[in-house]
This record gives C-alpha cells, structure tokens and sequence, in this order.
C-alpha cells in the first residue's frame, strides 16, 4: 500500500517562513489535500485544504503542483505557539477502493 | 467552525470489561464520522467510517466485533471497545463532515488505559 510520507521533524526560528511536505504518489482523482496541527493530547485542528495549485487562508498557504503526487504546507513567520505535529489527510487509492491516509506526521519545533 | 466533542476524556477500565465513547456534532448534521485511533508518537490510523443509519465501513485489520460502531443520528456516534485488552489502551479520536464538505472536523479525543 502506498504511503503518505512527510519529513520525521523540522526546527526553525520564530520569525521564519516553514515549508512542509507531503509527498502521496497514489492520491485519488478527486480528493483533497488537507492539513492539520496537532498538539499533545488533543484532536487534529484544520489549518488548510486545497485541491490543486495554490490556496491560502488567513494561517497558511499550500501548494500543490500540477500531478498532485505531493503538497506544501507553508507557514508564514512562526511563533513558538506553532510548535506541534503536523499532518497531511489524503485519500489513497488502492486498486479500485480509496483509503483516507493520514501521513506520518512532522513535528515542528520553533526555537527563540 | 464547526464543534466537534468526545466523551469521555479519558477513561480506565479492567481488561475484559467493554468502554463507550461518544462523539457528537454540537452545530451540525454530521452525515458521516470517523474514528481513529493513535498510539504514541505515531500518526492516526482510521478504524472505520459510518454514515448515519447504516453500518460502519472498517478498515482491514480493524476487528468489528470487538470495536462496535453506532451512528443512529445525524449528531451522534459512538464507539464501544468490548472486552478490552492493555494492548487496546490509546488516543481515539473521531471526527465528522457534513453533507456538502469534504472537510473534517475533529473531536478533542479520548484517552483509554486498559490495565
């Protein structure tokens, strides 16, 4: 079965821009590509959903290339508080079915 | 946004005895829910997905007579771990989509510890 793959951890400073990838080869044809933040002990929240090219929101933007076989989630200037583990949310095709497949999560970590 | 919760937050139970948790859609009608399970420092892993007033869908792997799925409204569902073992102890946690979005909202989780 084909994965959703992201990078384990990335670190950044505050202040920075971050770029995370999703790379899901197998994507279903009319999916969408959504991302999410999680924290210790909580549910995943909604940071973005896009389907194709680029969608931005008032937190994020996210960009999905032409094939979509991989997304970017980018965050604009990260403060500590965007500390967490972050995820993307696809669905997979697997011969005729379609299995939503959350990746395997990277934890950001913003240092002062 | 739309609220999603769980209940219980967490709970412990003896192995062999059987747990309930429920999620509901506080302000809107939830056509479908999701149930997920994570274990430490590991991703979630959907179990099975139930539309309203049909039987759940579960994921291969995913035993259905030992995680028992309702979902008999448009605002509730729940899951019922039967006969719990410690290696059932982890974070469940559901979500649930409307009729006209692709989106999922998430509910906060439950932690269940089995000992």
């Amino acid at each position: 079965l084909a994965k959703t793959t992201q990078p384990i951890s990335m670190d950044s400073y505050e202040g920075q821009e971050v770029n995370i990838t999703c790379s899901h080869n197998n994507i279903a044809t009319n999916d969408y590509i959504t991302w999410y933040q999680q924290f210790p002990s909580q549910g995943p929240r909604f940071i973005i959903q896009g389907y194709k090219t680029k969608v931005t929101n008032e937190v994020a933007s996210l960009f999905i290339p032409a094939d979509r076989k991989s997304s970017t989630l980018s965050l604009p200037r990260v403060s500590l508080s965007d500390t967490a583990v972050y995820y993307c949310l696809v669905g997979i095709s697997s011969g005729s079915a379609r299995q939503l497949t959350f990746g395997s999560g990277t934890q950001l970590t913003v240092l002062p | 946004g739309a609220v999603v919760s769980q209940h219980p937050s967490w709970v412990i139970c003896k192995s062999g005895t059987s747990v309930k948790i429920e999620c509901r859609s506080l302000d809107f009608q939830a056509t479908t829910m999701f149930w997920y399970r994570q274990f430490p420092k590991q991703s979630l892993m959907l179990m099975a997905t139930s539309n309203e007033g049909s039987k759940a869908t579960y994921e291969q792997g995913v035993e259905k007579d030992k995680f028992l799925i309702n979902h008999a409204s448009l605002t509730l569902s729940t899951l019922t771990v039967t006969s719990a073992h410690p290696e059932d102890s982890s974070f469940y946690i559901c979500s649930a989509s409307g009729r006209a979005s692709y989106e999922q909202y998430f509910g906060p989780g439950t932690r269940l510890t089995v000992t």
